[in-house]
């Protein structure tokens, strides 16, 4: 079974700031397959990242993406008020398929 | 505008069957790979089923495999999940996506809820 852990659990920064966001896999995986998803209260959540660096059709450049093996980081620069939300990792592999992680929540103070 | 639009949820006793549908619009549906995904309470996501763009191949999470059937209309650019056997822990928000770049999901609807109770 392939865990995905998220850290930290919460992060609360001000306007500005960079977020640093860890996604860890219980074993090394193919970073072709890993992703990052934000959600926000209220929405479905939505692809900002595959493939570990790729940036999904418009997504600013503030999001990035790196890692490989089994730790991943999603970037955020330049935080804006509308980047609260929780925020997601997911790997597929062929067997379980689909795994998400727990989500991180980014608040913005 | 590319969009996916769930119906189909609702309150269900532990037992019973529902069926939810997906309407697709703004692309080429019958090119797609289309997913659900649920979410429980408090945020866990998890995996539940996907279709091939002619609806010949599927697979489904273990925890709803023989209890949920996944398919598709492309004449109707729709996408169905027919849920039976279902338990409480089946309660969840269900959101359809479309298959994106290196098996991610670029596209969500809005998800529709499925509460499982007596």
């Amino acid at each position: 079974e392939i865990l995905l852990t998220q850290s930290p659990g919460t992060l609360s920064l001000s306007p500005g700031e960079r977020a640093t966001l860890s996604c860890r896999v219980s074993q090394s995986l193919n970073s072709v397959y890993l992703a990052w998803y934000q959600q926000k209260p209220g929405q479905a959540p939505r692809l900002l990242i595959y493939s570990a660096s790729y940036r999904a059709t418009g997504i600013p450049d503030r999001f990035s993406g790196s890692g490989s093996g089994t730790d991943f980081t999603l970037t955020i620069n330049r935080l804006q008020p509308e980047d609260s939300a929780v925020y997601y990792c997911q790997h597929y592999t062929t067997s379980p398929e689909w795994t998400f992680g727990p989500g991180t929540r980014v608040e913005i103070k | 505008e590319v969009q996916l639009v769930e119906s189909g949820g609702g309150l269900v006793q532990p037992g019973g069957s529902l069926r939810l549908s997906c309407a697709a619009s703004g692309f080429t549906f019958s090119r797609c790979w289309m997913y659900w995904v649920r979410q429980v309470p408090g945020g866990g996501l998890m995996y539940v089923s996907r279709i091939n763009n002619d609806g010949s191949f599927t697979t489904y999470a273990d925890s709803v495999k023989g209890r949920f059937t996944i398919s598709r209309d492309n004449a109707e650019n729709t996408l169905y999940l027919q849920m039976s056997s279902l338990r409480a822990e089946d309660s969840a928000v269900y959101y359809c996506a479309r298959g994106g770049p290196n098996h991610a999901f670029d596209v969500w609807g809005q998800g529709t809820k499925v509460t499982v109770s007596s």
